[in-house]
């Protein structure tokens, strides 16, 4: 059964810090999509990046990169210089197409907390 | 840019009530999902819809869960009658049929009495 396990439940870095947010992922699929999402306080799901299995490129988009190794079957998020907006939860899902399950299977979130 | 929207934003029910959430997906997505976050606890899938019939649907998707599409830009879940525990965020998402991303709306919080 598929599985997504986000260890780091809080937290907490000082503004400017680089945070890396954690995800390991279980799947029998060997195509599969990953994502991640971020909610801030205000609630809504915003989504920043969606990986296929076969692309296992690192990818930056601004202070934000994904690292992505099917080798210990995780997909780690790194914020670089961390700013007050930053702080949200931010979970990390998975889909798998090839057995007809597109519905996300969504790990139980990181809350990140950026002081300033 | 084109988003998801749902409405209420907020809705307070009585236990064994009904209530309807109503979601607009994104205009040219086909694919349509509905999800429920219980405070301070992770996302759950409940179903998803596509061509005017269920295509997958949780354990948590019971017979006193229905979804509907009455036009053609309203997606709708239907509560029968809410229970205590269905207190929770409901949020809609859609996606386009050549993609896997699903974009999520706003959320409707439920709170059952």
């Amino acid at each position: 059964a598929q599985k997504v396990t986000q260890a780091q439940t809080e937290i907490s870095v000082v503004e400017k810090e680089d945070v890396t947010l954690d995800c390991v992922y279980e799947t029998r699929d060997t195509t599969y999509y990953l994502f991640w999402y971020k909610q801030p306080p205000s609630g809504e799901l915003v989504f920043l990046i969606r990986r296929n299995s076969f692309d296992e490129q690192n990818e930056i988009s601004g202070r934000y990169s994904w690292n992505f190794q099917k080798s210990t079957s995780s997909f780690n998020f790194t914020i670089t210089a961390s700013q007050v907006v930053d702080s949200a939860v931010y979970f990390c899902a998975l889909s798998e197409p090839d057995t007809g399950r597109r519905a996300l299977t969504f790990g139980s979130g990181t809350r990140l907390q950026v002081q300033p | 840019e084109p988003e998801v929207t749902q409405t209420p934003s907020h809705q307070v029910t009585q236990m064994g009530q009904e209530v309807i959430l109503r979601c607009v997906p994104i205009s040219n997505h086909l694919y349509f999902y509905w999800y429920r976050q219980i405070l301070g606890q992770k996302v759950e899938f409940l179903v998803s819809f596509y061509n005017n019939e269920i295509s997958e649907k949780s354990e948590i998707f019971d017979d006193q869960f229905s979804v509907e599409r009455p036009d053609g830009s309203n997606f709708t879940l239907k509560i029968r009658s809410t229970k205590l525990e269905d207190s929770a965020m409901y949020f809609c998402a859609s996606r386009a049929i050549v993609s896997d991303t699903q974009y999520f709306g706003p959320g409707t919080r439920l709170t059952v009495l």
